[in-house]
């Protein structure tokens, strides 16, 4: 099943707050990507996984973004403490197997920072 | 670095026309290309996968077709309806397994 389930589907917080959004299931020899969706900026990459190792966080705002796979099957990205221009949605996505496989998307996190 | 771009960034065509989407990239050294469809406030979902040595894949009305050398994409939709509006976005794989994303077509096809 390449299905991915990302939770929450809606979060609105107050600025300063922590979010963690995550996605599951995440299976063994994935590669597992974040993006961040604007209107202005399309899709952004924020940061890539494979075997729960990082290849690329390059993209995200390292003092307050955090990105990790607490366990096997599920990766979190956090974010502390949140800011208004942080409201977004917010996809996961995971690649099974090797590189040159199709990546299967979440339904997103929409998230407002009032 | 990696950049993809779409052109039209917005396409409406009366329901039934024929239609083509394109997606440029600048580094050739890719391991595949990916076509989505995403619907308003929806995820995306995957339409046709394309490997780096194929040249095209079809699925029901959608044909995609690679030039790896030139670094295009196109996303061919025949007979389109009005259930095909939504925004397209295509997606390369390099090297380093970075999936970059153009920023979309948002099609509009009129009953």
């Amino acid at each position: 099943d390449a299905r991915v389930t990302q939770t929450p589907r809606h979060k609105v917080t107050e600025m300063g707050q922590e979010v963690t959004m995550r996605c599951q299931p995440i299976l063994g020899h994935n590669t597992v990507f974040w993006y961040r969706q604007t209107m202005m900026q399309g899709l952004e990459l924020l940061a890539y996984f494979r075997n729960r190792a990082p290849l690329d966080d390059s993209g995200m705002p390292k003092d307050r973004f955090s990105a990790e796979m607490p366990d096997a099957t599920l990766a979190t990205l956090k974010i502390q403490p949140s800011e208004p221009r942080d409201s977004a949605v917010y996809f996961c996505a995971r690649a099974p197997g090797p590189p040159n496989t199709e990546a299967f998307f979440g339904q997103g996190t929409r998230l407002t920072v009032v | 670095k990696q950049e993809v771009t779409q052109i039209p960034a917005a396409l409406s065509v009366p329901e039934g026309e024929n239609l083509v989407l394109n997606c440029s990239f600048t580094d050739s050294a890719i391991y595949n290309l990916q076509w989505f469809r995403q619907d308003p406030g929806k995820g995306l979902t995957s339409l046709l996968l394309i490997q780096s040595s194929q040249r095209e894949q079809t699925s029901g009305r959608l044909n995609a077709s690679l030039d790896k050398s030139s670094g295009r994409s196109t996303l061919y939709i025949a007979a389109s309806q009005p259930g095909d509006s939504a925004t397209y976005l295509c997606a390369v794989k390099g090297g380093s397994e970075k999936l970059v994303f153009g920023k979309g077509t948002k099609l509009t096809v009129n009953p």
